[in-house]
Formats: C-alpha cells, structure tokens, sequence
C-alpha cells in the first residue's frame, strides 16, 4: 500500500530538548516536504527537498532542521524546540515532473506539545 | 507576495443543501490542486485541474479552473455528513514551481 509514515504521531517533550520526526514514504517519490499546522493559518511550509542530498527552504524554516539521506526518508530534526513550535506536523511526499508538482501525499500527522 | 485566498473560511449547511468554495489566486497559475482534510485527518488529494476553463466532476464535486486561471470553484450539491471537513487549495509559487502557495482552507460543517 502506498503510504507516508510518521513518527512518533504525539510527542510532548520540554524547552530545548533536541527531537526528531521521522518522515518516510514507500512511493519512490523524489519529492519530499514538511509542513506545519496552526489554527487560522493553514498549512506552511516548513522545508521540501527535491531528491536525496537536496534540500531547500520553505515559508517557516527557522527553528527546524531536514536531512535527505535515502529517498525515502526526510526526517524532521528540531535542536532546541521552543513553545511556539507547538503545531501539528505533516510529512508529504510526492512526484516531480518538469511542470511542477504532482499529486501530494500526506503524512498522518504528528501532535508536537513543547513545555 | 504570491497569495491564495479561500472564501468563505467556514460555512454550516443543512444535509441536503448546496456548498461551494471558491478559491483566488493573485496571479496566474499554471494548474490548481484540491485537497480535503476531515476533521482529525491529514489533507487527502482531491483533484488536479490544468487547463483553463476546466470543469471536472467526482460524484457529488464538480471543480472548476476559471478561464484566466486566477481562481477555482469547488461546488457539492446535495451534501452529507460524510462531507465535513476542510478543502484547501493549492497552487504552484509562480516564482519556485516545486513550492505550493496553499488557501487557508474553508471548513465545511453539516447537520444532519
């Protein structure tokens, strides 16, 4: 079954505690993103990469790390989490085709509480 | 910046009764993707329009391109509780295509 896992999918940890949310997709997608939820704000983007070793910048990145070792996973690493990173987090993957992006498949999610 | 704005951000039918979402971008876009998120879900995929003026029906949903590719239209007719939830829009940066410019969302509630 073609699918995005997360993990974990809740996650309350303290104020500066180092933490990171696994992120990997069995669809042999090159492209790979991380996006944050917030009430009345949407979906932002957080970081996207466009195939292993690749990576770039989305609307929301201070505070967050990606790495794109393997294809299928992009891990999202927070050094230092900060209260206002409390959010729910969505991993999406999807194809790359030279117009653009194709159908994007998302995560289940992952509830972050930071104390 | 490059904005996409949803209207309306929420709306409350009875079952049965007629919904749409309408979605405009600041500029032109080369295609437009329609996500539906239920409450508690992740965003699923909806639907992928291209061409200008395009209209495309799943069931209930018929979506629709506008002709200068500056908006779209998301319309349910008949509506059912299975229906909740939130429909984003989405699409490309006109300056980073491989970056989506996503609506707010507009939140769909039905009572039965």
């Amino acid at each position: 079954e073609a699918q995005v896992t997360q993990n974990p999918r809740y996650l309350i940890t303290v104020t500066g505690k180092k933490l990171t949310v696994t992120c990997s997709q069995n669809m042999n997608h090159e492209y790979m993103s991380w996006y944050r939820q917030d009430p009345g704000l949407g979906l932002r983007q957080i970081y996207y990469s466009m195939n292993v070793e690749v990576t770039d910048k989305g609307d929301v990145p201070e505070g967050y790390k990606v790495s794109r070792k393997e294809k299928r996973n992009f891990p999202l690493i927070l050094e230092s989490p900060s209260p206002n990173q409390t959010s729910l987090y969505f991993c999406a993957s999807s194809l790359s085709p030279e117009w653009g992006l194709g159908t994007q498949y998302f995560g289940p999610g992952t509830r972050l509480l930071v104390l | 910046g490059q904005q996409v704005m949803q209207i309306p951000q929420y709306q409350h039918v009875q079952e049965g009764e007629d919904f749409t979402t309408y979605c405009n971008s600041s500029t032109t876009l080369s295609n437009i993707q329609w996500y539906k998120q239920r409450p508690g879900g992740h965003p699923v995929f909806l639907i992928q329009l291209v061409k200008s003026g395009e209209v495309k029906k799943q069931k209930r949903l018929t979506f629709q391109f506008g002709e200068a590719k500056k908006n779209s239209s998301l319309h349910i007719t008949a509506t059912q509780t299975t229906d909740v939830g939130t429909y984003f829009c989405a699409g490309p940066n006109a300056g980073n295509n491989r970056k989506l410019i996503w609506g707010l969302g507009t939140s769909l509630a039905v009572n039965p």
